[in-house]
Formats: C-alpha cells, sequence, structure tokens
C-alpha cells in the first residue's frame, strides 16, 4: 500500500506558466516532507523541504504548501522553465526516523518553450 | 569529482550468483543510505548508517541482503542468490546532517538474467 502517493505520473506545462506538482499521503506519522528532481541517468537531487509544523516554504521559484488535515502537499515552480524538465519526488520522513525516506512514484514535468 | 559514487555502474548476472555494490561517499559525510529504484516506482529505502552502525533498516530488506560501512567511510551492498526480482537500479546517497542534505550518487543497475 502507498504510503505517498503522486497521482499524476505527468504534467506538462508552457514556458513561463506555473506548475503545480501534487502529493498526498497516508501516514499521519509523516512529519517531514521533501521534494527531488530526478535526471534521466543521474541521482535524485534534493529540491525544498517543509515540516510538519509550517504550512509554506519557499525558495525561490520554488513553493511548497503543506495542508496536515487533507495529508497533502504540494509543490509549485513559478515561472517554470525547460530546465525543469524533470521527474519530481515526493518524499516523507515519520517522526522518530532519520533515513527511512518513503518517495511517491514521480510525476513527469515537460516544461515546453 | 567530489560527488557521491557507485561502483560498477552496471551488473548482470545469473540468478543464484552473490553480487556486491560499492559506495563511496563524500569525504566527512557521516551518514550514508541505500535505495533501490524499480522501473515506474520512486527510490525505496532499504538501510542507513551513521558512522559505521546501521541504525535503520527496511523489513523490506531480506536476510539475502547484507549492508557493511567497516570504517565509516565507503559502505558495500551484497545480495546473496539474486533473483530476477532484485533486478533495478541501486542508490546509494550521503550527508552530513540529514536528509535534505544527501547526496544520491548515479547509482548500480542490476540485471538478473
Amino acid at each position: 500500500d502507498q504510503q505517498v502517493k503522486q497521482n499524476s505520473p505527468s504534467l506538462s506545462v508552457q514556458e513561463g506558466r506555473i506548475s503545480i506538482l501534487n502529493c498526498d499521503y497516508t501516514n499521519s506519522m509523516f512529519d517531514y516532507f521533501l521534494w527531488y528532481k530526478k535526471y534521466p541517468a543521474e541521482g535524485p537531487t534534493f529540491l525544498i523541504s517543509i515540516s510538519s509544523i509550517k504550512d509554506k516554504n519557499e525558495d525561490g521559484r520554488f513553493t511548497v504548501f503543506l495542508n496536515k488535515s487533507a495529508k497533502h502537499l504540494s509543490l509549485h515552480i513559478v515561472p517554470s522553465q525547460p530546465g525543469d524538465s524533470a521527474v519530481y519526488f515526493c518524499a516523507a520522513l515519520a517522526s522518530g526516523s532519520q533515513g527511512n525516506l518513503i518517495f511517491g512514484k514521480g510525476t513527469k514535468l515537460s516544461v515546453k518553450p | 569529482d567530489t560527488g557521491v559514487s557507485q561502483n560498477p555502474r552496471h551488473k548482470i548476472t545469473k540468478r543464484g550468483q552473490n553480487v556486491t555494490f560499492r559506495c563511496d561517499p563524500i569525504s566527512e559525510h557521516n551518514r550514508l543510505y541505500w535505495y533501490r529504484q524499480t522501473l515506474g516506482q520512486g527510490p525505496e529505502f532499504l538501510t542507513y548508517f551513521q558512522n559505521e552502525a546501521q541504525l535503520e533498516k527496511s523489513r523490506l530488506l531480506s536476510d539475502r541482503f547484507s549492508a557493511e560501512r567497516p570504517k565509516g567511510s565507503f559502505s558495500t551492498l551484497e545480495i546473496q542468490r539474486t533473483e530476477q526480482g532484485d533486478s533495478a537500479m541501486y542508490l546509494c546517497a550521503s550527508s552530513n546532517r540529514g536528509v535534505d542534505t544527501q547526496y544520491f550518487g548515479p547509482g548500480t543497475r542490476l540485471t538478473v538474467l
């Protein structure tokens, strides 16, 4: 049973527009959430994270929103650039764990010029 | 290159054989993680070391899998009596603080025939 779900396998967005990637989770013990970006033939790269005590974290063009009551988080990329085209993974860490990251299946983002 | 390195990059083996992979973390990173990624899935946590101590281990890790980090530097992941279901990309990551400072290696792709 998937504890972290990314229900959209792919997303296509025009350059300059907003990209919104969604993630849902089921485990109430998760208290830290991360987004990773992955290019082909490379390992994932950390993008941005959020603790469960916050509802928003911003870093440049990337903003993560957390809705704990809905067990939902989203990653907003504004403005989207062609170089953002990659697979994006949502991941969660349970309270008390230091390493057991639970990943979603990923969403492939394509940003068209 | 001062990133995380993994060797070999590709391994093809016959069912029933043993295989060993090596991960060299970024120098002075005291935390090391192993993940497995199959096609269409996100990375799946296997185990986590802080220095030479193995602190967390996934319940998914059967007794055919063993990981070591004898001197708190490089790590090895051994799979005994490989099965076709072990075919996957094996990713290693290291950090000096927590999961949001993880740097991933390029992975070792295992194919079991």
